[in-house]
């Protein structure tokens, strides 16, 4: 079976460019999960998705942040515009039903982000 | 803020040695879950525990847990060199506040060999 896959796997780029980060999660899950990571801060969600609807995204930092899941093999994060202090790594998982304790997640091996 | 804290940040070890990993969370959960990290690549779950389990085994790995002192451990016996790795923990809330699961931080584990 195929993992979640995550593209592009590196994106640099200047600082004020859009920026738009991509996400298949494997076929069958219900629940889809955006993370990001940085040394300083660790892993933080930033929004998840059930059956394509956003259900809390209490973790998406600034309005510069959104995402979309227009069917469910497929989501976007964009930045607009990109600045610095958002260079991590970002991550897409996605779970089958309950995800949301009692359900393993499955990550794709993320996007490196730099902003210059 | 972080639910899970991990312990120790760091941890090296000989190859063939026991490796102890400990996550401490503040609020009540339903379940914990441990999960690897290998350099560059995505979290890979290894094991879950509910909250009603004391203890919970998988091949090498060992995971015990105690929501009276909200702490649970991993411990990794005969370790290999494949297994360096990072660490996290990842509860859920149970106590009504947001959904989803949240990380600490994890332990770095290096194995020499």
């Amino acid at each position: 079976d195929a993992g979640v896959i995550q593209s592009p796997r590196h994106e640099v780029t200047e600082m004020g460019q859009e920026v738009t980060l991509r996400c298949k999660p494997i076929s069958g899950h219900d629940y889809l999960f955006w993370y990001r990571q940085t040394m300083m801060r660790g892993l933080e969600l930033l929004i998840y998705f059930n059956n394509n609807v956003p259900i809390d995204d209490s973790g998406m930092p600034e309005d510069r942040f959104s995402a979309k899941m227009p069917n469910a093999s497929f989501s976007t994060l964009k930045i607009q515009p990109s600045e610095p202090r958002d260079s991590a790594v970002y991550f897409c998982a996605s779970s089958l039903t309950r995800g949301l304790g009692d359900q393993p997640q499955h990550f794709g091996d993320g996007t490196r982000l730099s902003i210059l | 803020s972080q639910q899970g804290e991990e312990d120790p940040q760091a941890l090296s070890i000989q190859e063939g040695e026991n490796a102890t990993m400990n996550c401490s969370y503040k609020t009540s959960i339903n379940n914990l879950q441990w999960y690897r990290q290998n350099s560059g690549r995505g979290l890979v779950h290894l094991i879950l525990i509910r909250s009603n389990e004391r203890e919970k085994h998988s091949g090498r790995l060992r995971v015990t847990l105690d929501t009276s002192k909200k702490s649970s451990s991993l411990l990794i016996t005969a370790s290999r060199a494949a297994d360096t790795a990072s660490y996290f923990c990842a509860t859920d809330n149970s106590g009504g506040g947001a959904d989803g699961l949240t990380f600490g931080k994890g332990t770095h584990l290096i194995i020499q060999p």
